[in-house]
Parts: C-alpha cells; structure tokens; sequence
C-alpha cells in the first residue's frame, strides 16, 4: 500500500519569512495531493490539492509543487502570519485506494 | 465550513463499552469516510461507505462497523472498546465533480476509553 513520509515534524519560522513542508509517496499509482490545515481541537481543513497532471498550483500565499518522477511534493507558505501556525498533513490518494496520510509538521510562526 | 457535521463533540466510555459517532454530511456527497486519528499522527482511514454500502476498509478489526443513510448522514460504531481506540474520530465526505473527488473534514469526535 501506499506510504507517505512528510518532513519536518515541527517547523519554526519568523513572521514574514517562508516556510516549506515535503513529503514523499511510494504508490506511482497515486494521482491526487492535497494539503490539510489542523487546528487545535478542529478536524482538517483541506487548503490546496494538486493533481498528477500539473506540476505546480498557486492559491494566494500557498503553492503547492510535484514532482511525480521523485515521487515527492511540497508546501509552500510565503510572508507567513500567526495565523499561520497549526499542524499540517500531506496525503496522496491512488485511484481505488485510500487517502493515506503524512504524519504532520507542527508550523510556529514567531511573531 | 465544510458543511459536515459530527456529534457528539467528545465522548468518555469504559473499556469493553459499545459507542456510536454520528456524521452528517452535505448534501449530494455520496461517500463517506471515517478516520482514527491518535494524538501526535495523521489520521488513520478506517472504513469508506458509497450509497450505504462499505466501499473500502483500512487495517481495522471487525468491532469497527459502520453504517450510511439515504439522509446522508452516518455512523461509526465501536463495540468491545479497548484503551488504544481513544482517539480524535474523523467523517469526511467526498464531492465529486467531474472525475474529481475532493474530501472535506468534519469537527472530529474525541473518545476517551478508561
């Protein structure tokens, strides 16, 4: 089955810089990435997906790339805010399987 | 929002205790999907239901049963509970459009087994 591996575990940035989460996926199979935002005692919040067929996908401050030949994806966060800091997951999701998810970076912002 | 709702928002059981978590979900979105997630991890999948059939399950015992209803609402049912199920439980139902499937989180129900 699918195994998803996202790095770091936690993740402190100042206010106004750049932070950038990476994960990786074994199932060549999967075509599909979203990103989800945890909140304290919320359920996640999908914020940005890319599918197979694009390498790279910009909503605001967030971008998320691919590259489906390394098998890996990343989180882009630019001029990071407060209200930035959650937990983060990666998840990848092949077609008749499941949506497996990365094991999640802490991301602090420091004012 | 995401229009999926669960209840109830946190749960204390015994062990060797039955529990039942609902999830309502948005109108139109046929799947549904629940998730264990434990402190610390990303969430675990545990079971998929489409149009009130099991659709896919994950690495969980038989004790985990689930159902779905025409309403699109639906239910995770634990029986035999054991200290290792306290955990953050998760619906998630599915909008599809085209050929695209998106999931969409609700709340969590938080359990407690002592």
């Amino acid at each position: 089955g699918e195994n998803v591996e996202q790095h770091p575990s936690t993740l402190s940035v100042q206010e106004g810089d750049s932070a950038v989460i990476k994960c990786t996926y074994s199932d060549s199979a999967s075509n599909y990435f979203p990103w989800y935002k945890q909140e304290l005692g919320k359920g996640p919040q999908l914020i940005i997906d890319i599918r197979s067929n694009v390498g790279e996908k910009k909503d605001q401050r967030i971008a998320v790339t691919l590259n489906k030949t390394a098998k890996h994806f990343s989180l882009h966060i630019t001029e990071t805010q407060p209200e930035d800091s959650a937990v983060y997951f990666c998840a990848a999701y092949a077609p008749n399987e499941k949506l497996t998810f990365g094991t999640g970076t802490r991301l602090t912002i420091i004012p | 929002e995401t229009g999926v709702t669960q209840s109830p928002t946190h749960l204390i059981k015994t062990r060797g205790q039955q529990v039942t978590l609902r999830c309502s979900s948005q109108s139109g979105h046929n799947t549904v999907s629940w998730y264990q997630q434990a402190l610390g991890q990303g969430p675990q999948f545990i079971f998929q239901y489409y149009r009130e059939e099991e659709n896919g399950r994950g690495n969980f015992p038989p004790r985990f049963s689930g159902l779905q209803f025409p309403n699109y609402s639906s239910e995770l049912n634990v029986n035999a509970l054991e200290l290792d199920d306290s955990a953050l439980y998760l619906c998630a139902s599915t909008k599809t459009s085209g050929s695209r499937d998106t999931q969409y989180f609700g709340p969590g129900t938080r359990l407690t087994v002592l």
